[in-house]
């Protein structure tokens, strides 16, 4: 069992459409959860950052992490073309500044 | 606030050749310093990461190798590219548990 599992879609939705992401992960260790905006031939970007269980909101994004799961989401509210990009998520150990990546999953928001 | 630059952006290079990329950090000091590579339709694999001047630790044996001469200065090398090497290579650096990515160099080996 890979260590974080993330759909690679890809994802195709309308203008306006509440977008959901998920990733699962197997190690009960993570503790710190990220979410991450690459778009084509850049750089990711952090987009969310969570510690341990809970929502986080910002502004049109909405962070989710479900420690008894090993589940953790992104929902992205009334989506916009700009949004269209992969989408990364990444965890790290208490402890670790290291990152370990889900695949990423493409999400195409047609106008 | 923190930048972090890249370059080249992109690169041809043939097989046998050397390598060097370049990545700095602005803003900072002390920081913990990546550096991934992300082959096309796959994730993000680290390479190497340094914690401090002259200190690295490699993730997984290849024929690359990194050097941190200052505090904001990484660099990745070959002394002999193959054609596996190719892709996009990611600098990052981190504060606590939040990472921040560079712009990338895209290496073609031909």
């Amino acid at each position: 069992q890979k260590e974080v599992e993330q759909d690679p879609g890809p994802l195709s939705v309308p203008e306006g459409a509440i977008v959901s992401l998920n990733c699962t992960y197997s190690n009960s260790a993570f503790q710190y959860f990220m979410w991450y905006r690459q778009y084509s031939r850049k750089g990711p970007e952090l987009l969310m950052y969570t510690y341990s269980s809970g929502n986080k909101e910002d502004g049109r994004f909405t962070a989710q992490v479900d420690k008894s799961s090993k589940y953790i989401s992104l929902f992205i509210r009334d989506s916009q073309p700009s949004d269209s990009a992969t989408y990364l998520c990444a965890m790290s150990q208490g402890g670790s500044e290291k990152l370990v990546f889900g695949k990423g999953t493409k999400l195409t928001v047609n106008p | 606030s923190q930048t972090i630059h890249q370059w080249p952006a992109t690169l041809v290079q043939p097989v046998g050749s050397p390598l060097s990329l370049e990545c700095t950090v602005e803003g900072t000091s002390n920081p913990n310093l990546y550096w991934y590579r992300q082959a096309a339709g796959r994730g993000l694999q680290l390479l190497f990461y340094s914690v401090g001047i002259g200190q690295i630790s490699s993730e997984v044996p290849q024929n690359l190798s990194a050097s941190r001469p200052q505090d904001r200065q990484f660099i990745l090398s070959s002394k002999k590219l193959l054609l596996s090497d190719s892709g996009f290579y990611l600098c990052a650096w981190s504060r606590a548990y939040e990472q921040y990515f560079g712009p990338g160099t895209r290496l073609t080996v031909t």
